[in-house]
Parts: C-alpha cells; sequence; structure tokens
C-alpha cells in the first residue's frame, strides 16, 4: 500500500500570509503514461464533510478561490494558501489515488490563525 | 443539485451487524464510482469500499475485509455498506461518498453528512 505523510501536523498563519503544507507519497504516484501526478487535496471544516480542493496535484476543483494552489510530482507535494482568509481554518488531508482502490489519505494538517 | 443521504447508523455491540444505506439524487447514479469512507472520532480519514458503476469490481480496506460488503441498487439510486462481526475500532462516521466525475473515480466530488456507527457493551 501506497503510505502518505504530511507536514507539519500543524500549523498557525497570521490573516494574509501564506500557508504551505506538505504531502509525501511512499512511492511515486506519477502516471507515466499520462503524465498525471494521482494526487488530491481535500478541506475538512468541523462538524463538516471534506470538501475537493484539487486533483491532478494542481488542477483547482470548481469553485475553489485560486488562493488555494497546488503543486510537485513523483513523491512530493505541496499546497499553498496564498494568503489566508479565516474562514480557511480546517483540517487538510492529501489524498493519493493511484494505486488499486482503496486508496488512502494522509493522516491530515490542522490550520489555524495566529 | 448532488445529494447524498446516509441512513442506518446507530449503536451496535461488539460482534454485531449492521447495514448502512446510501440515497443519491441530483445526478445519474448508475454512471458513477461509489464509495465508504470513514473517519473514527478526531482522527483522520479511512477509505473502506469501493464499488464500479455495475457492480462488477468491489474493493476493500483490509480492515474490513471479509466482514463487511459494499453493494449498489441502481434501479433505486442506493448504495449500501453490511457491517458483520463489528468492532470497537469500527467506531466511525461514514461517509457516502461519489467520484469527482465518471472517469476520474479516485477522487471523491461529493460526500453525505456521515452517519455514526458506535460500536460499544
Amino acid at each position: 500500500d501506497i503510505v502518505m505523510t504530511q507536514s507539519p501536523d500543524s500549523l498557525a498563519v497570521s490573516l494574509g500570509e501564506r500557508a504551505t503544507i506538505n504531502c509525501k507519497s511512499s512511492q511515486s504516484v506519477l502516471y507515466s503514461s499520462n503524465n498525471k501526478n494521482y494526487l488530491a487535496w481535500y478541506q475538512q471544516k468541523p462538524g463538516q464533510p471534506p470538501k475537493l480542493l484539487i486533483y491532478w496535484a494542481s488542477t483547482r476543483e470548481s469553485g475553489v478561490p485560486d488562493r488555494f494552489s497546488g503543486s510537485g510530482s513523483g513523491t512530493d507535494f505541496t499546497l499553498t494558501i496564498s494568503s489566508l482568509q479565516a474562514e480557511d481554518v480546517a483540517v487538510y488531508y492529501c489524498q493519493q489515488y493511484y494505486s488499486t482502490p482503496p486508496f488512502t489519505f494522509g493522516p491530515g494538517t490542522k490550520v489555524d490563525i495566529k | 443539485q448532488v445529494q447524498l443521504v446516509e441512513s442506518g447508523g446507530g449503536l451496535v455491540k461488539p460482534g454485531g451487524s449492521l447495514r448502512l444505506s446510501c440515497a443519491a439524487s441530483g445526478f445519474t447514479f448508475s454512471d458513477y464510482y461509489m464509495s465508504w469512507i470513514r473517519q473514527a472520532p478526531g482522527k483522520g480519514l479511512e477509505w473502506v469500499s469501493y464499488i464500479s458503476s455495475s457492480s462488477s469490481y468491489t474493493n476493500y480496506a483490509d480492515s474490513v475485509k471479509g466482514r463487511f460488503t459494499i453493494s449498489r441498487d441502481n434501479a433505486k439510486n442506493s448504495l449500501y455498506l453490511q457491517m458483520n462481526s463489528l468492532r470497537a475500532e469500527d467506531t466511525a462516521v461514514y461517509y457516502c461518498a461519489r467520484s469527482v466525475t465518471t472517469m476520474v473515480r479516485g477522487v471523491i466530488g461529493y460526500w453525505g453528512q456521515g452517519t455514526l456507527v458506535t460500536v460499544s457493551s
């Protein structure tokens, strides 16, 4: 199974500042035949189900603000919130969908306001 | 709009059984792969099970293999999870989930609100 790790476990960022979350997979999730990274990011606010932010490592889901961006390839990925807003306080999860299901999530990164 | 509504959760004793249901609406249910994903209290997300649009393919997390069975009824726009031999560690909110598109099957685009399963004596 592909194991996903995230860092840091939590971070506190001032409003308007940049937040960066890292995700690492135990093996590459880059599929060579189509050059796509099978990596998604989700946001989960307290008491709510997760919400899809990004897939194919960098494709923003419809309606997601452009302050959210994804980057990386192979085994190392980053979710960046360019200017943190109060409504971005949440736990963020990465997830690989490269291997046969069931797919695996990272342990999550909690983002708070400093 | 897409709606996924879970039901069937509750309190059950260790070793007991429970059947979760998910009523889907707002999209052509038979076109989409569906999943059950769970979240233990205060913990992260675990993908439990996955079923293809025609039910020809299913897969399970090792933690539930042999105990849980996923199924669907496309005529009723419904997804199910039969859970047997329940253990305390199965205690979680169980989410019904739909793939984001018919082609991108491993990404969840829609989630239900979840149903809580508590396994305790």
